[in-house]
């Protein structure tokens, strides 16, 4: 079966450009989470979709960062303009939230993206 | 807002010897898990803890939740270089949202 698949692998961009990360969830999972890991403050929540609603943004740094989930298959990170300090790893991941415990969350493999 | 703590931030082991790490919650968990990043790599679930006082083994892997609800240990007995990574604690408070500890990264000297 196929994972959580996230594209692109790795971007590099200028400051000022626009980014737009992609992630395509596990088949029949309903809730979607996306992450950013640096060395300084380690994995963060951004934002999580429950069937395709955000329903926690609190994580999002600022109003650069948008994310959306059109249909329950497809969900989009953008950064707009981006910054050098915007360079991370961004993970997305899903589960098959059913209330109560959360259990296990699913990772891509992550969208390294790198700022100049 | 809900933290987690995890100490030690580095652990360098001779392979064979023993290595553990610890977690801490600000508030009181309704469950706690643990994950493991390889170099270069996506973190992997391990396993999950819900009850008060719960030990769970994988092989060489012991996980502790406290009675508290609050804390939580792994241990690896022997160590081998495949245990190489850095290893997260998440808890989930009251709501669905699993917070991260900033993970221990384990090298191992064969």
């Amino acid at each position: 079966d196929a994972g959580v698949i996230q594209s692109p692998r790795h971007e590099v961009t200028e400051m000022g450009q626009e980014v737009t990360l992609r992630c395509k969830p596990i088949s029949g999972h309903n809730s979607l989470f996306w992450y950013r890991q640096t060395m300084m403050r380690g994995l963060e929540l951004l934002i999580y979709f429950n069937n395709n609603v955000p329903i926690d943004d609190s994580g999002m740094p600022e109003d650069r960062f948008s994310a959306k989930m059109p249909n329950a298959s497809f969900s989009t990170l953008k950064i707009q303009p981006s910054e050098p300090r915007d360079s991370a790893v961004y993970f997305c991941a899903s589960n098959a939230y059913r209330g109560g415990n959360t259990g296990e969350l699913f990772f891509g493999e992550g969208s390294r993206l790198t700022v100049l | 807002g809900q933290q987690v703590m995890q100490i030690p931030q580095y652990q360098h082991v001779q392979e064979g010897e023993d290595f553990t790490t610890y977690c801490n919650s600000s508030t009181t968990l309704s469950n706690i898990q643990w994950y493991k990043q390889r170099p270069g790599g996506h973190p992997v679930f391990l396993i999950q803890l819900v009850k008060s006082g719960e030990v769970k083994k994988q092989k060489r892997l012991t996980f502790q939740f406290g009675e508290a609800k609050k804390n939580s240990s792994l241990h690896i007995t022997a160590t081998q270089t495949t245990d190489v990574g850095t290893y997260f604690c998440a808890g989930q408070g009251g709501s669905e949202k699993l917070v991260f500890g900033k993970g221990t990264k384990l090298t191992v000297n064969p």
